[in-house]
């Protein structure tokens, strides 16, 4: 157990909708990192927050779209829905925000959009 | 952009042997990191080994131990006296130290076998 929390587990939409997906980091760390992995792409990163601003942005497109609260946890919103959405999403956590403090994933969210 | 290559996308090893998964990186910046995750049947991401660019020593951990050749932009996982549990998901990671905004990037995997 990575001390790192993801809700939920599993959600099934249908296009064009919209979803919401939470994660709570370790207790004490800053900063929170979505990843998404899909089966023909692999692991992407899309974003990173540090104590509640927005950090580094990788590959995420606009339809989805992220924060962090004051209580550090954050959220992914992923609207619009397309079936290439279907993936599993993964939110991880570290200390602070450098490369060199390691980074603790969750357990992941599996999305499926029909 | 960034890019690493994981070549093999499918490895086997017998238990108790030793098994070497490759990797390749593109990059003009001097100062980065590289990793190692596993992923299991589980699904959760478990760092198993990081490198410093800076450091021209290999990491190791346990059984675990990295060849970095930093000019090649190499940095292949060796695993030693596998064990059945060492069966996953491996995937080679970069991170940038810069300007670029301390972005991650993945290879697309090795799967590993472990053969009893």
């Amino acid at each position: 157990d990575s001390g790192v929390t993801q809700t939920p587990k599993h959600l099934i939409t249908a296009t064009g909708q919209r979803v919401t997906l939470r994660c709570s980091p370790r207790s004490g760390d800053l900063s929170v990192y979505w990843y998404q992995q899909s089966l023909d792409q692999g692991l992407q990163f899309l974003i990173q927050y540090y104590n509640g601003e927005e950090r580094a942005k990788g590959n995420i497109l606009e339809r989805f779209s992220a924060q962090q609260f004051p209580d550090l946890h954050s959220e992914l919103n992923l609207s619009s829905l397309e079936l290439g959405d279907s993936a599993l999403y993964f939110c991880a956590s570290s200390a602070f925000s450098g490369p060199s403090y390691e980074q603790y994933f969750g357990p992941g969210t599996r999305l499926t959009v029909t | 952009a960034q890019t690493v290559t994981q070549s093999q996308p499918e490895m086997s090893v017998q238990e108790a042997e030793t098994v070497t998964l490759s990797c390749t990186y593109d990059t003009s910046e001097s100062d980065y990191y590289l990793f190692w995750y596993k992923q299991p049947p589980s699904r959760q991401m478990i760092l198993v080994i990081r490198q410093e660019a800076y450091k021209q020593q290999n990491a190791t951990e346990n059984r675990f131990s990295v060849n970095f050749q930093k000019a090649a932009k190499s940095f292949s996982l060796k695993i030693s006296d596998s064990q059945l549990g060492d069966a996953a998901m491996y995937f080679c990671a970069y991170r940038s130290d810069g300007n670029t905004g301390n972005q991650f990037y993945f290879g697309t995997g090795t799967s590993l076998t472990v053969i009893p």
